[in-house]
């Protein structure tokens, strides 16, 4: 592994279903961000952590639920999937430089019908 | 409210030089950011301002001026592959990203 990792590339979800979003990242950072893409809309922050075993809430929380067991995964669960969550995610983390700047996984492009 | 501005879409010409400005009204400062995205692709960075001025990179530039809430990342020498959105991004009190909706540059040959 090489930066940061997501599964799926992609997927299509029906809506009410449960969908976990997978990120590991293999440079140590200590803290990660998972954001959501809306065209038209800029990056939006779902929800961080600084540091594993905390967790915080970001712009958009709400439907979404995180984890950070260690330091290199951080996964986003859907607890029941609804149309609004349809979108691109993406994975990010920071740690390591003087300014922090945010590295970013590949995303997810997640469908919900 | 914390706002992110910065224009929807530009065109520049292929070997021009194109500036791209961004305004911002945020809690706190801490620093301003500036990344690439690809169509279909992650943001990748590019630069960072954290005191008023010019850091230049290359072919590419981003000024600050904190007193004025304002940024901008110059383009020299624009190349086809430089066809991106380009997305403004600044540090808040919780040295949390916020981040502008991201300018697309088409570039026309």
């Amino acid at each position: 592994i090489a930066g940061i990792t997501q599964a799926p590339t992609s997927q299509i979800l029906a809506a009410g279903r449960r969908m976990t979003l997978r990120c590991t990242q293999d440079m140590r950072h200590n803290a990660m961000y998972w954001y959501r893409q809306d065209l038209g809309l800029g990056l939006r922050l779902i929800h961080y952590s600084n540091t594993a075993g905390t967790t915080g809430k970001g712009e958009v929380p709400d439907g979404y639920s995180v984890s950070r067991a260690n330091t290199d995964d951080f996964p986003l669960t859907l607890a029941s999937a609804v149309p609004s969550q349809t979108s691109v995610y993406f994975c990010a983390s920071s740690g390591t430089s003087d300014y922090n700047e945010q590295f970013f996984g590949p995303g997810t492009r997640l469908t919900v019908l | 409210g914390q706002n992110i501005d910065q224009p929807t879409e530009m065109t520049a010409t292929e070997g021009a030089i194109v500036q791209i400005n961004c305004t911002y009204q945020t809690s706190g400062f801490n620093g301003l950011f500036w990344y690439q995205q690809h169509a279909g692709e992650a943001p990748t960075f590019l630069s960072y301002n954290v005191l008023d001025g010019l850091e230049e990179k290359g072919r590419f530039s981003s000024f600050l001026s904190r007193s004025k809430g304002y940024s901008y990342l110059l383009l020299k020498e624009l190349q086809m592959k430089d066809s991106a959105s380009y997305l403004c991004a600044v540090g808040d009190s919780n040295y949390q990203l916020i981040w502008g909706a991201g300018t697309k540059l088409i570039i026309k040959p």
